[in-house]
């Protein structure tokens, strides 16, 4: 167990929806980082939040926004969601910002229909 | 800029036999340097680490061991078991990054058979 919560572990949605995922780091952890998983693109980061700022964007959509709010947990939503959403979301954490190990929860998988 | 080229897979290799999985990376500062495992419906778990040159991680009989001249961080085990069939990511942390960004490898995917 790293420590890391994501829920839900499974979603299940239509075209055109709006989800919402949600992660707690660890205990005393600053950063939360987002990723996407996909059997075509492979693991792609998404966004990197520290201590409630917005410090580093991968390949995020613009559909896509996350937040982290004064408790550190995050936020990670998506909107006009299409097919090709489908993948598993990870969340993780790390105490600072530069060169620690990231913890990774266990992720969310979500299915577009 | 920063990326990690990893060793296509999948790896199938008979229980007792010898891994490697070749990582090499491109990086504009100092990086910090990662192995992770993704053993089947989980998450990423971290299995080793090195923080800068000539350092070696190690963890589970898995070592790596950073060479700045070769620019390459490759994954060995000298006698792998069933239970370490799983996807292996090499990723690096660049620490002249204020964002902290993880560049990740595309994963290679480990199967040893009995």
């Amino acid at each position: 167990d790293s420590g890391v919560t994501q829920t839900p572990k499974h979603l299940i949605t239509a075209t055109g929806q709006r989800v919402t995922l949600r992660c707690s780091p660890r205990s005393g952890d600053l950063s939360v980082y987002w990723y996407q998983q996909s059997l075509d693109q492979g693991l792609q980061f998404l966004i990197h939040y520290y201590n409630g700022e917005e410090r580093a964007k991968g390949n995020i959509l613009e559909r896509f926004s996350a937040q982290q709010f004064p408790d550190l947990h995050s936020e990670l939503n998506l909107s006009s969601l299409e097919l090709g959403d489908s993948a598993l979301y990870f969340c993780a954490s790390s105490t600072g910002l530069a060169g620690n190990e990231q913890f990774f929860g266990p992720g969310t998988r979500l299915t577009v229909l | 800029g920063n990326s990690v080229t990893q060793m296509e897979g999948p790896v199938t290799l008979s229980e007792e036999a010898f891994l490697t999985i070749n990582c090499t990376y491109t990086a504009t500062g100092y990086p910090s340097l990662f192995w992770y495992v993704q053993y089947p419906g989980e998450g990423l778990q971290l299995l080793l680490k090195a923080t800068k040159a000539d350092d070696k991680g190690s963890n589970k009989g898995f070592e790596a061991t950073y060479r700045k001249e070769t620019t390459s961080f490759h994954l060995e085990k000298g006698s792998v078991q069933v239970s370490d069939s799983a996807v292996y990511f090499c990723a690096l942390s660049d620490r002249a990054n204020t964002g902290n960004q993880f560049y990740f490898g595309t994963g290679t995917s480990l199967t040893v058979i009995p």
